[in-house]
């Protein structure tokens, strides 16, 4: 168990809906960050947030958006689901300091039909 | 801009047999690396990191991996292949005042018997 929570573990759901995923980082992060795992795209970072606020973004796109609430678990919001949203999606904490070493959920895998 | 370029998507070895995987990255400030390994249905978890301290960096289950300036490589090995190896290694890479990790395409390693 590497402390970073993440549900649910599997969604399957049908183009146009829209789901939520929820992270609860490692005891003593501030910061998460926000991963999708797909085969033709592998690990893209899709936005990272810091003890509330947006600190960086990346291929996010608009249909997607993200926020992180003051008790620091996290909300990765879907919506307008196209077939290639299919992937896994990773919840990364991390303390900001130092090396700043990234520790990972266990995933959500997003299957949309 | 960071990246890391992982030579080779699939390796496969005999168990007993040097494992070598490699990395090559690109960044305009001393980086700090970082491989992770993800088994099946599991999410991505640190092996080892380079953080400037020395340039020979040991890790979790007798992997190592050496960062080299003059090659931009930071490549990982390991003397001899378990089973138990098998998986999907990534390497990844974080410089300047960015804390998120930008990650390899990943390299899945086969350990045959």
């Amino acid at each position: 168990d590497s402390g970073v929570t993440q549900t649910p573990k599997h969604l399957i759901t049908a183009t146009g809906q829209r789901v939520t995923l929820r992270c609860s980082p490692r005891s003593g992060d501030l910061s998460v960050y926000w991963y999708q795992q797909s085969l033709d795209q592998g690990l893209q970072f899709l936005i990272q947030y810091y003890n509330g606020e947006e600190r960086a973004k990346g291929n996010i796109l608009e249909r997607f958006s993200a926020q992180q609430f003051p008790d620091l678990h996290s909300e990765l919001n879907l919506s307008s689901l196209e077939l290639g949203d299919s992937a896994l999606y990773f919840c990364a904490s991390s303390d900001i300091s130092g090396a700043n070493v990234l520790t990972f959920g266990a995933g959500s895998r997003l299957t949309v039909l | 801009a960071q990246s890391v370029t992982q030579l080779g998507s699939h390796v496969s070895v005999s168990e007993g047999a040097l494992v070598l995987l490699r990395c090559n990255y690109s960044s305009s400030v001393p980086p700090y690396l970082f491989w992770y390994v993800q088994y099946p249905n599991q999410g991505l978890q640190l092996l080892l990191k380079y953080t400037s301290a020395a340039t020979l960096v040991k890790g979790i289950n007798g992997f190592e991996a050496e960062f080299k300036k003059s090659e931009t490589s930071f490549h990982l090995t390991k003397p001899s292949a378990h089973m138990s190896d098998a998986a999907e290694y990534f390497c990844a890479v974080r410089s300047g005042t960015a804390s998120k990790l930008t990650f390899g395409t990943g390299t899945r390693l086969q350990v045959t018997l």
